[in-house]
């Protein structure tokens, strides 16, 4: 069975652009996170989806990260606009939901410059 | 919200001899937990998913303990190889699991020969 798909792996970015990360769910899963993870703050979540309704949207997070779940398998994040302070490994999970543990993908490293 | 604390950050052990991580947790309504390992530049692989109501739990080559009394999560790599020099991170989930994991800040465990 495939896993948790990130793409790209790496991205690079001016300040000020958009940018968009893309996660593909393990098949049947129901719940879908993304966090972002930096070495002084740790892993945050940004958002979570349980099928394909948002849950939960990182307070910190809102005003400039939009993430969406067009459908069952697939989920985008976009940064607009992109800030140096943005530059981390961004991390999509699957879960199939309740308590069951979840799934992490390989992420994608942005930096922005 | 929810606040986990993980110590310590960092731990240098020699081979052979047992490494020990501690997470404390405020919200008494957690109920899932989780411990993941993230070996360097990879992605969180799942080492044990914990219930509120077991208290000791085994795996091969580690030990965690829940104290739900004190919210206090504890993982002991038993007998540490080289293999197991990753960072770790604690994660913490409500029993509503209407939020996403919250995690530790991660330990970063290096084992020498």
């Amino acid at each position: 069975d495939a896993g948790v798909t990130q793409t790209p792996r790496h991205e690079v970015a001016e300040k000020g652009q958009t940018i968009i990360l893309k996660c593909e769910p393990v098949s049947g899963h129901n719940d879908l996170f993304w966090y972002r993870q930096t070495k002084i703050q740790g892993l945050e979540l940004l958002s979570y989806f349980r099928s394909k309704s948002l849950m939960e949207d990182g307070g910190a997070f809102k005003d400039r990260f939009k993430a969406e779940m067009l459908n069952s398998s697939f989920s985008t994040l976009k940064i607009q606009p992109t800030e140096p302070k943005d530059s981390a490994v961004y991390l999509c999970a699957s879960s199939p939901g309740r308590g069951a543990e979840q799934f992490f993908g390989p992420g994608t490293r942005l930096t922005v410059l | 919200g929810e606040q986990v604390e993980q110590r310590p950050p960092h731990l240098s052990v020699r081979e052979g001899d047992s490494a020990f991580i501690t997470c404390t947790y405020t919200d008494p309504n957690s109920y899932y937990f989780f411990w993941y390992k993230q070996e360097p530049g990879a992605s969180l692989q799942l080492l044990m998913k914990v219930f509120s109501s077991t208290e000791i739990n085994e795996g091969q080559g580690f030990t965690v303990l829940l104290n739900k009394k004190d919210k206090r999560l504890s993982l002991n790599l038993t007998a540490a190889h080289p293999g197991d020099s990753a960072a770790y991170f604690c994660a913490v989930r409500a029993g509503n699991y209407a939020q996403g994991l919250t995690f530790g800040l991660g330990t970063r465990v290096s084992v020498f020969p």
